[in-house]
């Protein structure tokens, strides 16, 4: 079983829809959560950190965590063309060490 | 600008041949990362260094070697033994400061076996 689960997709939305990508996770030792876009050919930027269960809003994106469901979330609203990118999600354990899910793959229509 | 650089953009490998491939980073990070990504893999850890003149093998750790001789700089060698070494290689970096804080990546490098 992979450390961190994530639908590839692709997803394809029309602009201005709201977005929910997700992920699962197996390791119960993690105790923060990341959020990274990746546009084509660069490398990921990191979009949300989130630490524990809760919300965490920054804009148009919220991040959440389920730990008793092991479960965690990034929303995307009023999506835009520039936000067509893959997205991972990452947990991080407490010797600093990082599992990516694969990715999902989101194309906004405008 | 304070960051993370990777060097080359591109790298072309013969069979046999070792590669290094450059990261370098100015954020005074105590940690980095090597990753590779691959196609509807994800980020695989190849390896990581927490401190100078220290580092752990990762996932997929066969065929790479690295050093940390430097704070600033985790190179890493792709070597003859790498049976498919064609990927997407990505750096990483962050602090252990006593409060955790997120990791940044560098822009990649793309090796290809020709």
């Amino acid at each position: 079983q992979k450390e961190v689960e994530q639908d590839p997709g692709p997803l394809s939305v029309p602009e201005g829809a709201i977005v929910s990508l997700n992920c699962t996770y197996s390791n119960s030792a993690f105790q923060y959560f990341m959020w990274y876009r990746q546009y084509s050919r660069k490398g990921p930027e990191l979009l949300m950190y989130t630490y524990s269960s809760g919300n965490k809003e920054d804009g148009r994106f919220t991040a959440q965590v389920d730990k008793s469901s092991k479960y965690i979330s990034l929303f995307i609203r009023d999506s835009q063309p520039s936000d067509s990118a893959t997205y991972l999600c990452a947990g991080e354990n407490t010797g600093n060490q990082f599992y990516f899910g694969t990715g999902t793959s989101l194309t906004v229509i405008p | 600008d304070g960051g993370i650089t990777q060097s080359p953009k591109y790298l072309f490998r013969k069979e046999g041949q070792n590669v290094t491939l450059s990261c370098e980073q100015n954020l005074n990070h105590d940690a980095m990362y090597w990753y590779r990504q691959d196609p509807g893999q994800g980020l695989r850890l190849i390896y990581y260094s927490q401190i100078v003149n220290d580092f752990q093998k990762g996932d997929i750790a066969e065929g790479y070697s690295v050093s940390r001789e430097k704070k600033e700089s985790f190179p890493l060698t792709v070597t003859s033994a790498q049976k498919n070494p064609t990927a997407f290689y990505l750096c990483a970096s962050k602090s252990r400061g006593g409060f955790r804080t997120e990791a940044f990546f560098g822009q990649g490098t793309r090796l290809t076996v020709v």
